[in-house]
C-alpha cells in the first residue's frame, strides 16, 4: 500500500545551524509533495511544495529536494531559529486525490 | 483573506453520542477535505467534498459522514462515538478537484470521547 515515512522521529539542532529533515514515500505515482509545520495545539501550516517535474525548490530559508529515483525528499532549513521548533510532516498525493502524511519529525532548536 | 476556519475548537462527548464539526474553507476555495489526526500521528484522510458531493473517501467506517453546502462550507458528522474517535479533526481546503492542488489546513477541532 501507499506509505509516507520520515527517517527520524526527532531532530535536535543548535540555533543558527542548518536542519535537514528527510522523508521517503512509496507510491511511484505521487507527483506532488508538501511540507507542513505543526506547532503544539495548532493545525498544519503549509511551508513549501514541489511537483515531480522539479528536483529542487527554494523558499525563504527553506529548500525542498526531491529524488524521484529513490522516492525521497528532504526539507532543509537554513539558520534554524527557536521559532522553527515544531513537528514537520511531509505529504505526498495518493491515488485517491488525498494527501498521505508521514508520522512527523519533531525538530527541537537549542539556544 | 480568511483562512480555513473550524468550529468548535474543543469538545467532549460520551461514547455512543453523535458529533458535528463545521468548516469554512479558505476564501476562493471550493474543495474541502477532512482529516483525523491521532496524538503523535500524521493526519489521516477521511473524505473529500467537491460540488456538494463526496468525491473520495479514505479507510473510515460509515459512522463518518459529511456534507458540503452551496457556499462550499462543510460538516463532518460522526455517529456512535467510540473512545478511539478521540483526535484532532482537521479541515483542509483547496481550489479545484484534482490531485496536486495545494491544500491549506484549519486549526482543527479537538474531540475527546469519554
Amino acid at each position: 500500500g501507499e506509505s509516507v515515512g520520515l527517517h527520524l522521529p526527532t531532530l535536535s539542532v543548535q540555533e543558527g545551524d542548518n536542519s535537514i529533515i528527510n522523508c521517503a514515500y512509496s507510491n511511484s505515482a505521487s507527483d506532488y509533495f508538501i511540507w507542513y509545520k505543526q506547532e503544539s495545539g495548532k493545525g498544519p501550516q503549509f511551508i513549501i511544495d514541489i511537483r515531480s517535474n522539479m528536483d529542487k525548490r527554494q523558499g525563504q530559508r527553506v529548500t525542498v529536494l526531491l529524488n524521484k529515483t529513490v522516492k525521497h525528499l528532504s526539507l532543509q532549513i537554513a539558520a534554524t531559529q527557536p521559532g522553527d521548533s515544531a513537528v514537520y510532516f511531509c505529504a505526498a498525493n495518493g491515488n485517491n486525490n488525498d494527501m498521505r502524511f508521514g508520522a512527523g519529525t519533531r525538530l527541537t532548536v537549542k539556544p | 483573506d480568511a483562512g480555513v476556519t473550524q468550529s468548535p475548537t474543543h469538545l467532549i462527548k460520551t461514547r455512543g453520542q453523535q458529533v458535528t464539526l463545521r468548516c469554512s474553507p479558505k476564501s476562493g476555495h471550493d474543495t474541502v477535505s477532512w482529516y483525523q489526526q491521532a496524538l503523535g500521528q500524521g493526519p489521516q484522510f477521511i473524505f473529500q467534498y467537491y460540488e456538494e458531493e463526496e468525491r473520495q473517501r479514505g479507510n473510515f467506517p460509515d459512522r463518518f459522514s459529511g456534507h458540503q453546502f452551496p457556499n462550499y462550507s462543510s460538516e463532518l458528522n460522526v455517529n456512535a462515538l467510540l473512545l478511539g474517535d478521540s483526535a484532532l479533526y482537521l479541515c483542509a481546503s483547496s481550489l479545484g478537484f484534482s490531485s496536486g492542488n495545494t491544500i491549506y489546513f484549519g486549526e482543527g477541532s479537538w474531540l475527546t470521547v469519554v
